[in-house]
């Protein structure tokens, strides 16, 4: 059981707007920033966003996070079949005084 | 660029020592503000973090793995381990270092990690 809730999937075909939704609590997504990973099939996390909506170098604008009280989003336009991958959300927890991350999902490119 | 590779026996014994070192490469260990992280991820399932370390030696570990972890740095050679002593089935898992890197606002910062080893899988069975 995850601290940070997320949906196990979610797809999209080519060219759709698909979000992933990430609800957490007072203690972790209330009180701080979120980060998002891209995990493709096989490989290790890769950093997406980071502090609610700051895309890292290299990141296509097309990713983009938001945050309002204890949940936060990605949405992702343009959809692409390499974006096809599972996608986490993390957050520091203050309660827990660690990290924390949501189940991740699954997102297919129909 | 950073990069990370984790490395360590792949194979380990119910109830003996998990040992996994990571070695940094691009920059040094010691420069920045970042602490050192070690995360891992049972198959099909999601993540777990494990711990860090900061380059003046101070650690800080999941409270649910802590009596079995121990995370320390070499400086000397880039590297950063870790140790998870009595392990079990239910400590297979792929295991990866990862960079954590602090975005600062307002006189708060916040974590996030920024790099990531390939990772490691280390699986645990007689």
């Amino acid at each position: 059981q995850s601290v940070l809730t997320q949906p196990p999937s979610a797809s999209g075909t080519p060219g759709q707007r698909v979000t992933i939704s990430c609800s957490g609590s007072s203690s972790n997504i209330g009180s701080n920033t979120v980060n998002w990973y891209q995990q493709l099939p096989g490989t290790a996390p890769k950093l997406l966003i980071y502090s609610n909506n700051q895309r890292p170098s290299g990141v296509p604008d097309r990713f983009s996070g938001s945050k309002s009280g204890t949940s936060a989003s990605l949405a992702i336009s343009g959809l692409q079949s390499e974006d096809e991958a599972d996608y986490y959300c993390a957050a520091w927890d203050d309660s827990l005084n660690v990290p924390v991350f949501g189940g991740g999902t699954k997102l297919t490119v129909l | 660029q950073v990069q990370l590779q984790e490395s360590g026996p792949g194979l380990v014994k119910p109830s003996q020592t998990l040992s996994l070192t990571c070695t940094v490469s691009g920059g040094s260990i010691s420069s920045g503000s970042y602490y050192w992280s070690w995360i891992r991820q049972p198959a099909g399932k999601g993540l777990e973090w494990i711990g860090r370390i900061y380059t003046s030696g101070s650690t800080n570990y999941n409270p649910s793995l802590k009596s079995r972890v121990t995370i320390s740095v070499d400086t000397s050679k880039n590297q950063f381990s870790l140790k998870l002593s009595s392990v079990t089935a239910a400590d297979t898992a792929v295991y990866y270092c990862a960079r954590e890197a602090p975005y600062c606002t307002n006189g708060v910062c916040y974590p996030y990690f920024d790099y990531w080893g390939q990772g490691t899988l280390v699986t645990v069975s007689s």
